[in-house]
């Protein structure tokens, strides 16, 4: 069955360091998105994405982060200067389509900051 | 409340039993989900309702939808220990695909 893989599953990192999580969405998926988890928490939402553009982004989404889809199959998460509240676990998901269908998670990244 | 509460917060049943969590939402919705997570792990999608939609079934899984009262249930019949993990209801109410997350029942099986 066809899955999102993301890498790496565990980074350690220090505060102001730049971090980039990195994902493959399902093949035929058209959207992509980032949502993350700090621990204890809630699922939060972070960027949707498609057509190479971000659709929507949340308040959480700040300068810091960024998205890219550099190639036919990845998809990546920048953080460029982590701070401790980024401290999370993040999850990408992709889906065929938008506020129709469900979204295909991965298992997530695990981030660290100290 | 915020979109997307699931209560109880926590349930703890026998296995066989069934268990049911609820979660209510303020705006209005394309469709709601449900996803399962198991501690550290990842989001496994279980069953999406439309909003048009007022009862849907998979397998042991039965959702329901009321949009009149912006509120949906879950109801997992003859659990199992297997079936330990943390439930999240998820609502759409955009184009974009963003989904709002409720804060979870964490649901224990004991066998």
């Amino acid at each position: 069955e066809p899955e999102v893989t993301q890498t790496p599953s565990h980074q350690v990192t220090q505060m102001g360091q730049e971090v980039i999580l990195r994902c493959v969405p399902i093949s035929n998926h058209l959207y992509f998105y980032w949502y993350r988890q700090i621990l204890g928490q809630k699922v939060e939402f972070l960027v949707s994405f498609y057509n190479n553009e971000i659709s929507e982004k949340s308040e959480i989404f700040d300068d810091q982060f960024s998205v890219e889809r550099p190639d036919g199959s990845n998809f990546t998460l920048k953080i460029r200067s982590t701070k401790l509240e980024d401290s999370a676990m993040y999850f990408c998901a992709s889906s065929v389509g938008s506020g129709f269908g469900e979204l295909f998670f991965g298992e997530g990244s695990r981030l660290t900051v100290l | 409340s915020q979109q997307g509460e699931e209560d109880p917060q926590a349930l703890s049943i026998q296995e066989g039993e069934n268990a049911t969590m609820n979660c209510s939402y303020k705006t209005s919705i394309n469709n709601l989900q449900w996803y399962r997570q198991n501690s550290g792990r990842g989001l496994v999608h279980l069953i999406l309702i439309r909003s048009n939609e007022r009862e849907k079934h998979s397998g042991r899984l039965r959702v329901t939808l009321d949009t009149s009262k912006k509120s949906s249930s879950l109801l997992i019949t003859a659990s199992r220990a297997a079936d330990t993990a943390s439930y999240f209801c998820a609502t759409d109410n955009t184009n974009a695909g963003k989904s709002t997350f409720g804060d979870g029942t964490t649901l224990t099986v004991k066998p």
